[in-house]
């Protein structure tokens, strides 16, 4: 398996616009959650989905963002309009069914410049 | 509040030599508490994950270790090489919140040759 993949790597926005980033997990994988990561902060969880359902959106910090797994195989997080302290490596992960330290396998993250 | 404090933020050393990464945790129900490896520009992968019961855990040069009364991990790394350099995250996971796991920020570790 390649593992999680994302897309794009990097993404460099001006302020307003909308910007769209892609992950497809590991296949077989039931659960996959979105991370933001910032020097200051740290890994945040945003969301997560299990088997394509939302279960916990309270880390997503503004209407701005939405998430969707339309598909065991894709998903998307969404920005609109996109802001400069939206600036960040945002990274997805997915694990298979079971106990929370069930390993989550890391996507290599898209780094968003919002200029 | 559950939170994971990693010390030191940054550390340099040179190439062979040892050093040993610090994670202090208040995270409640204790479940189980793993180390990550992240190099620069790509997500973190797993190093290690330690159980309640478990006081250390080796994964060729790296151990670690970890003592449940303190809520107090370890991740000792021997004879460094060019490759460690990374961020290294301590993770703890517990029975309760949304995913069940609290990142600390990471030591950045840089080593010299």
């Amino acid at each position: 398996d390649a593992g999680v993949i994302q897309s794009p790597r990097h993404e460099v926005t001006e302020m307003g616009q909308e910007v769209t980033l892609r992950c497809k997990p590991i296949s077989g994988h039931d659960y996959l959650f979105w991370y933001r990561q910032t020097m200051m902060r740290g890994l945040e969880l945003l969301i997560y989905f299990n088997n394509n359902v939302p279960i916990d959106d309270s880390g997503m910090p503004e209407d701005r963002f939405s998430a969707k797994m339309p598909n065991a195989s894709f998903s998307t997080l969404k920005i609109q309009p996109s802001e400069p302290r939206d600036s960040a490596v945002y990274f997805c992960a997915s694990r298979r069914a079971g106990a929370r330290n069930t390993e989550a396998f890391f996507g290599q993250g898209t780094r968003l410049t919002v200029v | 509040k559950n939170q994971v404090e990693q010390s030191p933020q940054s550390l340099i050393i040179l190439e062979g030599k040892n050093c040993t990464l610090q994670c202090n945790y208040t995270v409640s129900p204790f479940s189980n508490l793993r180390w990550y490896k992240q190099d620069t520009g790509r997500g973190p992968v797993s190093l290690t994950i330690m159980t309640f019961s478990e006081n250390t855990k080796s994964n060729g040069r790296y151990t670690a270790t970890l003592d449940a009364d303190t809520k107090q991990s370890s991740l000792h790394i021997t004879a460094s090489q060019l490759s460690d350099s990374a961020s290294y995250i301590c993770v703890v996971i517990s029975g309760g919140g949304a995913d069940g796991l609290t990142f600390g920020k990471g030591t950045h570790l840089i080593i010299q040759p």
